[in-house]
């Protein structure tokens, strides 16, 4: 079955850059998706179809996605964006997740 | 405004039975397929089961695949979870989830409930 895999964790310092990665065979095959998810909170969508951002979502959220490897970025990151992230693809009648990234804002 | 409130969750023994339910509002409930997707407590999203919008087609995870049956009702726009031969490992916070897209070859979702929790042991 496919698989989606990702760091366990991403440190940034406020403003900089974060750049999470999922990766998978052939990846960029596929739609990847992304979701936030903050501590006893539910997820939410914050790129879809690889670097569509849903309305509300803030511009400093981007999405790429290549041969192996899907990327979220976070440009000028806040403290607000610590959390968990999601890559999420569709294969063959399977939703398949990536492990989860915990981001930290230090 | 899109809501989903799941309910059922409660305390079961291993190898019993539990019924989960979603009740949906805020959108056209048919147009849509819908998933539940569950945490388990400190571990990362797994998705569990999928069902078309007219409730012919019916998707399942591995882990739960001929335990688990997914089902709705879109009389009363809800969504319901089955769960049979319960075990340990399925104790979980079970989220009720909206698919993003009416038709179409993706999947992804746009609105989750805030989860009913599931836990079985002895």
């Amino acid at each position: 079955s496919f698989e989606m895999s990702q760091p366990p964790s991403v440190p940034v310092s406020p403003g900089q850059t974060a750049s999470i990665t999922c990766s998978g065979d052939k990846l960029g095959n596929k739609y990847v998706s992304w979701y936030q998810q903050k501590t006893g909170q539910s997820p939410i969508l914050v790129i879809y179809e690889d670097d569509k951002r849903p309305s509300g979502i803030p511009e400093r959220f981007s999405g790429s996605n290549s041969g192996n490897t899907a990327t979220l970025t976070i440009n000028g990151t806040q403290t607000l964006d610590e959390a968990d992230y999601y890559c999420q693809a569709w294969d063959r009648g399977s939703v398949v997740f990536g492990g989860g990234t915990k981001l930290t804002v230090l | 405004e899109v809501q989903l409130v799941e309910s059922g969750g409660v305390v079961v023994q291993p190898g019993g039975s539990l019924r989960l339910s979603c009740a949906a509002s805020g959108f056209t409930f048919d147009d849509y397929p819908m998933h539940w997707v569950r945490q388990a407590p400190g571990k990362g999203l797994e998705w569990v089961s999928l069902i078309s919008g007219d409730g012919v087609s019916t998707y399942y995870g591995d882990s739960v695949k001929g335990r688990f049956t997914i089902s709705r009702d879109n009389s009363k726009n809800s969504l319901y979870l089955q769960m049979n031969s319960l075990r340990t490992e399925d104790t979980a916070l079970y989220y009720c989830v909206k698919d993003a897209e009416r038709v179409g070859a993706n999947r992804f979702f746009d609105y989750w409930g805030q989860g009913t929790l599931v836990t079985v042991s002895s």
